[in-house]
């Protein structure tokens, strides 16, 4: 079955200060991985896409990591500000099958002064 | 740059009404749109896919005879809550898939709410 798991859950953290959100997924065969940012009661806003070839990708202050051979992802925010807090959502997408996607069920991240 | 646009952004109804919610890409053609549905403080949970020209196909557990899904165009695609619940009270949202550089485009998402 193909699962998409994130992690941590929920993180608070003080402005200014950086942080590292993660992603591991089974979805087989692979073709994409993106990172979506979702302020509450608003639709999610991508950050980046990434393929099977590329490792790391940067839009501004998110830089995202992409590990093919095991699976994983990351997202790094560095001096976060409080405009940062919202749910950070990992989608990844199989091939075949109409590019079915699969959701991560994101992370509540928090930026406090 | 591209836009996926919900309309209603959100909607009070009556219990036993019916509820239509639009989601148009603005400046691409999408073959696929998605229907999402997010309860406070959860992921989205995907409810069907929608191919232009053609029904859709929704997630097990998801009653198509009450969420109606229609994509008669390659820039618009209609969810129609039917006979709406209080139980059907949540925030929907669309995404578009651009056929031509694969992007994929979430709109604002409309909370629905039946009293």
């Amino acid at each position: 079955k193909n699962q998409v798991e994130q992690s941590p859950q929920s993180l608070i953290i003080l402005e200014g200060k950086n942080c590292t959100l993660q992603c591991n997924y089974t979805v087989s065969p692979f073709s994409n991985l993106r990172w979506y940012k979702q302020d509450t009661g608003r639709g999610p806003v991508s950050l980046t896409i990434m393929t099977f070839s590329e490792n790391t990708k940067s839009n501004g202050r998110y830089t995202a990591t992409l590990d093919a051979d095991t699976k994983q992802s990351s997202l790094h925010i560095t001096a976060s500000q409080l405009s940062d807090s919202a749910s950070y959502i990992c989608v990844v997408s199989g091939t075949g099958g109409g590019n079915k996607l699969t959701f991560g069920t994101g992370t509540q991240l928090k930026v406090e002064l | 740059g591209a836009v996926v646009s919900q309309h209603p952004s959100w909607v009070i109804c009556k219990s036993g009404t019916s509820v239509k919610i639009e989601c148009r890409s603005l400046d691409f053609q999408a073959t696929t749109m998605f229907w999402y549905r997010q309860f406070p403080k959860q992921s989205l949970m995907l409810m069907a896919t929608s191919n232009e020209g053609s029904k859709a196909t929704y997630e097990q557990g998801v009653e198509k005879d009450k969420f109606l899904i229609n994509h008669a165009s390659l820039t618009l695609s209609t969810l129609t809550v039917t006979s709406a619940h209080p139980e059907d009270s949540s925030f929907y949202i669309c995404s578009a898939h651009d056929r031509d550089t694969g992007e994929l485009f979430f709109g604002e998402g409309s909370r629905l709410t039946v009293l």
